[in-house]
């Protein structure tokens, strides 16, 4: 699925630095979603915008910091990460139909490794 | 919570062979999609089946909601189709996220 665009594809941080991930979809998607994917485990939620409000969030460490500016735009934003967050963060979009759940397309992944 | 098991784990086949991978889950579901993730990470997007039968190309795949499986048919297997195939459910009916299976793993040899 490449109409799911995340940047940057690769991501090297030190564990003081902030840094910013981006998602961007015009497929008129009003549910967004941040997955979290260790190696050669599933992907794993964390984060659920719809209609740019979080209307789900798993549980996630506040070093972990999303925000939905608009509806084509989503931000995962990382401040003092540990080495264990070292992971590939996928972005993924779908309708948001009341009642009835659409199929979640996803993005390429930001693949993060922190020094 | 919903379980979804995903067998077999691992498959290696030559180029050409089918296959068939198996989804069960726990709990009645009203959507099921089916993605394979390639050797570089990107989660492609396969069938969305909540029932019945879908076919595309050499790849086809059949979920039988009432008994609680799904079915991912690849034919004549190309190197391409290696990768990690995983099948998601929500975990009730009406949730937002998805809940992934562990995976299979195919290795297709030329």
């Amino acid at each position: 699925d490449t109409e799911v665009t995340q940047t940057p594809k690769h991501l090297v941080m030190g564990m003081t630095n902030k840094k910013s991930l981006k998602c961007e979809q015009h497929m008129g998607h009003r549910a967004m979603y941040w997955y979290k994917q260790k190696a050669k485990k599933p992907p794993e939620l964390m984060f659920v915008y719809s209609y740019e409000k979080l209307s789900i969030n798993e549980s996630v460490p506040s070093r972990f910091s999303p925000e939905c500016p608009n509806s084509s735009l989503l931000n995962l934003h990382l401040h003092a990460l540990q080495p264990e967050d070292s992971a590939l963060y996928l972005c993924a979009s779908s309708q948001a139909l009341r009642g009835r759940r659409q199929p979640q397309h996803f993005g390429d992944g930001t693949r993060l490794s922190i020094l | 919570g919903i379980q979804v098991e995903q067998s077999p784990p691992d498959l290696i086949l030559q180029e050409g062979a089918n296959s068939t991978l198996r989804c069960n889950f726990s709990d009645s579901v009203n959507n099921l999609q089916w993605f394979h993730q390639n050797p570089w990470g990107q989660l492609i997007n396969l069938f969305y089946i909540p029932s019945g039968t879908k076919q595309n190309g050499r790849l086809s795949a059949t979920t039988v909601a009432t008994e609680r499986y799904s079915l991912l048919y690849i034919s004549s297997s190309q190197t391409t189709d290696s990768g990690v195939y995983f099948c998601a459910v929500p975990p009730r009916q009406g949730a937002q996220k998805l809940v992934f299976g562990q995976g299979t793993r195919l290795t297709i040899n030329p």
